[in-house]
């Protein structure tokens, strides 16, 4: 069990561009999720994987953000046209999946949009 | 939108003091978690407790569940420096709610050396 990773830790961009993060999970979950946090906040739903189908996602996904789990592994989130809005903490969780799953989480990616 | 809320928002205790942290929801549940969140880190799942039981414990650590109220409280007893982090109740919606875990704002926990 080597845990959730995510690449990279941080990331400054300028308003306008796109970006791209990754997610590793731990390989035997099949459930995949991505959260975005903001400070004092709690982690915000955005969308989870089951194995590679995308199962859900949050109105908070705008046609900006688009997340894939190409085979059924890592995962990879990116946001297009980033806002100063996109500023937070991207948290990726895994976990095998059922009503009494327990989310293992990622260290996460922290954007800040200039 | 979150389901939970925690409360206090913050809390400061000396080291040896028990804390203790309360989690009020909205809806049904099948489930009720607690995670704790070190500065710039990722969570860690504490505990899960059932909406069938009304206690359990692990370690330091004491959670209760009172569906009628829809409410818990996380006890951590003989606090110590490292329980220093944010607190996260999380809720698994029942009927048919998303598969996601929906968390509160959290309490902030400081341990006064």
């Amino acid at each position: 069990d080597t845990g959730v990773s995510q690449d990279p830790r941080h990331k400054i961009t300028k308003r306008g561009q796109n970006v791209t993060f990754r997610c590793d999970p731990i390989s035997e979950h099949n459930r995949l999720y991505w959260y975005r946090q903001t400070l004092g906040q709690g982690p915000e739903f955005l969308t989870y994987f089951q194995n590679e189908a995308q199962l859900e996602k949050s109105r908070l996904l705008s046609d900006r953000f688009s997340a894939e789990r190409p085979k059924g592994s890592f995962s990879t989130l990116e946001i297009q046209r980033t806002e100063q809005g996109d500023s937070a903490m991207y948290l990726c969780a895994s976990s095998r999946g059922g009503y009494n799953e327990k989310l293992f989480f990622g260290s996460g990616t922290q954007l800040s949009v200039l | 939108s979150q389901q939970g809320e925690e409360d206090p928002q913050a809390l400061s205790i000396q080291e040896g003091e028990n804390a203790t942290m309360n989690c009020s929801y909205k809806t049904s549940i099948n489930n009720l978690q607690w995670y704790r969140q070190n500065s710039g880190r990722g969570l860690v799942h504490l505990i899960l407790i059932r909406s069938n039981e009304r206690e359990k414990h692990s370690g330091r650590l004491r959670v209760t569940l009172d569906t009628s109220k829809k409410s818990s409280s996380l006890l951590i007893t003989a606090s110590r420096a490292a329980d220093t982090a944010s607190y996260f109740c999380a809720t698994v919606l029942g009927g048919g709610g998303a598969d996601g875990l929906t968390f509160g704002k959290g309490t902030h926990l400081i341990i006064q050396p």
